[in-house]
């Protein structure tokens, strides 16, 4: 298997601007998360979906972030307008909902930095 | 508010110097504590998963043991391959991971 997949791996931008970033996950994990990783904060659960529906958004910081899951092998995080604040490293994640380890499997990051 | 501590925030070690990562934790019910490893550049890789106070897993030098308030990641006869960032997580009731900032360890050969 390919592994979590994300697009774009770099992204730089500038402020106000609309940035989407892309996530493929394993195929037949049914759970998907989004992470945003910076130094100050470390890793931070954004929202996570089960079965293509949001179940927690609580860690979406604000309006300007939104994220969907149209399919169960595609999920779209887009920030509009960026600032930024924004920029950081954010991280996909999926994984098996019965999984004895309850490992989850994270994609290779996007790199997103807003002038 | 559930709280993920790790100690230190770096550790630099000679090959072969054994030494510990702590990660204490306050949560209000814990169900799985987590430790992954990341490598600059890349996604957090999973190590082990404990459950239960007492438990304990290995994996080639390392190895992770759990209390009611904390785990310790062992690292046994370190290589400089072993040098990465470690991460600590808690899921607490459902499929959400709380990190801690993680140890940097450095192993120099």
């Amino acid at each position: 298997d390919a592994g979590v997949i994300q697009s774009p791996r770099h992204e730089v931008t500038e402020m106000g601007q609309e940035v989407t970033l892309r996530c493929k996950p394993i195929s037949g994990h049914d759970y998907l998360f989004w992470y945003r990783q910076t130094m100050m904060r470390g890793l931070e659960l954004l929202i996570y979906f089960n079965n293509n529906v949001p179940i927690d958004d609580s860690g979406m910081p604000e309006d300007r972030f939104s994220a969907k899951m149209p399919n169960a092998s595609f999920s779209t995080l887009k920030i509009q307008p960026s600032e930024p604040r924004d920029s950081a490293v954010y991280f996909c994640a999926s994984s098996l909902p019965l999984a004895p380890l309850g490992e989850q499997f994270f994609g290779p990051g996007t790199r997103l930095t807003v002038l | 508010e559930d709280q993920v501590t790790q100690s230190p925030e770096a550790l630099r070690l000679q090959e072969g110097e054994s030494s510990s990562l702590n990660c204490s934790y306050t949560v209000s019910g814990l169900r799985g504590l987590f430790w992954y490893r990341q490598d600059p550049g890349k996604g957090p890789e999973f190590l082990f998963t404990l459950y239960s106070a007492g438990e304990e897993k290995e994996k080639e030098r390392l190895k992770a043991t759990l209390t009611k308030k904390e785990s310790f990641l062992h690292i046994t006869a370190p290589k400089p391959e072993d040098s990465a960032t470690y991460l600590c997580a808690v899921r607490p009731n459902d499929y959400k991971l709380s990190f801690g900032a993680g140890t940097t360890v450095t192993v120099r050969a």
